[in-house]
């Protein structure tokens, strides 16, 4: 079984902290995606790498930046943690032409800032 | 702009079958996934139509029309372990480019 996991299931953090999320998966996939959850509004893409040291921004970058300089690890880092940043983020994995649209989660981290 | 539109909440019976439906907006559309996603859960994959018509997986069937920009997911002998959300993706030229819709609550009564 494809297997993400994520560092933490719960944070808490004050506003202006630096944070990293990090997310590792096993199945040698070279897509890893990080998104937020917020409630009403789906899944929403902060960042994507389609491998070792490549990255793409989503639709919701701003904050935000990424690490990969590993295959198997996709870290998240938010620079100076505001309270909006409050959310479930989510990692994700997918090979990299699977025709399935198919992407594997972690857990989550729900996150608080205070 | 580029969305996907399911309606926000769905309730049924136990037993019953109910339909889950996402209309779409998207440029280089590929394929339409479907995600499920228990409270406190990790969304898990569901299926994907890259063709028009029916794909079925046990008692979860989805379908797409691409004419009509449409899809929708159908459970069948609801259960209720089925209470979940479910989310429909779509887009995806490239990965990057898939998008999600907002999400779907499906509440099964006994």
């Amino acid at each position: 079984d494809v297997k993400v996991t994520q560092s933490s299931r719960y944070l808490v953090k004050r506003t202006g902290e630096k944070v990293f999320l990090e997310c590792v998966q096993d199945m040698d996939h070279e897509n890893m995606f990080w998104y937020r959850q917020d409630p009403g509004l789906g899944l929403r893409l902060i960042y994507f790498s389609y491998d070792v040291k490549m990255k793409e921004k989503g639709d919701i970058p701003e904050g935000y930046s990424v690490s990969r300089e590993k295959k198997e690890r996709f870290s998240l880092i938010l620079e100076s943690a505001s309270t909006n940043q409050t959310s479930m983020y989510l990692c994700a994995s997918s090979p990299w032409a699977s025709g399935r649209d198919e992407q594997y989660f972690g857990p989550g981290t729900r996150l608080t800032v205070t | 702009g580029q969305s996907l539109e399911q309606p926000s909440e769905v309730t049924a019976v136990e037993g019953a079958i109910v339909q889950i439906n996402c209309t779409y907006q998207t440029s280089g559309f590929y394929g339409l996934s479907w995600y499920q996603q228990h409270d406190g859960g990790a969304p898990t994959f569901l299926s994907y139509n890259a063709l028009d018509g029916l794909e079925e997986t046990g008692r979860f069937s989805s379908f797409l029309s691409r004419s009509d920009s449409y899809g929708y997911l159908l459970l069948q002998e609801l259960q209720m372990k089925d209470s979940a959300s479910y989310f429909c993706a779509g887009g995806g030229s490239s990965a990057s480019k898939i998008i999600f819709g907002s999400g779907t609550r499906l509440s099964i009564r006994p």
